[in-house]
């Protein structure tokens, strides 16, 4: 079945520098993929659309000099976190839409990717 | 304002019952809502869609309905076992169904 990779896993960096994300699609092509961020205990809160070979789309709120996004290929897109604090310390998590699937509206989920900010 | 409520509070139930879990909406015209379910430090794994034309959908021991007057999805776990024990999110798809937005989650725990 479809599986939507994240790396890496886990992730500590210090406060001030700057960390990436990537997600990619293995079995098949996202020309949408969605980043979300989760705390403990809460749902998931959509950050950005990415669009592969566009800018993202990003939700209200969420600072998009910040959360950089790129979508530079079909089945890769990446979220840098830059000049990280304590309080990026989350739960990334992304998705993608496989559009070649019949059914035409399952969204996979990456493993998502643990990050802490010392 | 636009909202999606689960049952905030763990659902525990005793193994071999049905877990019926519950979404509500408002101010949502969804296509389609799915359920997920989401481990501990593990992203969220699809279980069943169903769209706005459907009233019912199986898979299993899964059922999900879906009232649109009402707004609200049910979601049941027929004979569940521990190993059903995880948090539930239910999500709808909105921005001309290219976004999902996801719901507080119902955390359920079998019991032995």
């Amino acid at each position: 079945g479809a599986v939507v990779s994240q790396h890496p896993s886990w992730v500590i960096c210090k406060s001030g520098t700057s960390v990436k994300i990537e997600c990619r699609s293995l079995d098949f092509q996202a020309t949408t993929m969605f980043w979300y961020r989760q705390f403990p205990k809460q749902s998931l809160m959509l950050m950005a659309t990415s669009n592969e070979g566009s800018k993202a789309t990003y939700e209200q709120g969420v600072e998009k000099d910040k959360f950089l996004i790129n979508h530079a290929s079909l089945t890769l897109s990446t979220l840098t976190v830059t000049s990280a604090h304590p309080e990026d310390s989350s739960f990334y998590i992304c998705s993608a839409r496989d559009h070649q699937n019949p059914s035409g509206n399952t969204i996979y989920f990456g493993e998502g990717s643990w990050l802490t900010v010392v | 304002s636009q909202k999606i409520e689960q049952n905030s509070e763990a659902l525990n139930i005793q193994e071999g019952k049905t877990a019926t879990l519950t979404c509500n909406y408002t101010n949502y015209s969804p296509a389609y809502l799915q359920w997920y379910r989401q481990d501990p430090g593990r992203g969220p794994v699809f279980l069943l869609l169903i769209r706005e034309n459907e009233k019912e959908k199986r898979k299993e021991r899964l059922k999900v309905t879906f009232d649109t007057t009402l707004k609200q999805s049910l979601f049941h776990i027929t004979a569940s076992q521990p190993a059903d024990s995880a948090t539930y999110l239910c999500a709808l798809t909105t921005g001309g169904g290219n976004k999902l937005t996801f719901g507080t989650g119902t955390q359920l725990k079998v019991e032995l």
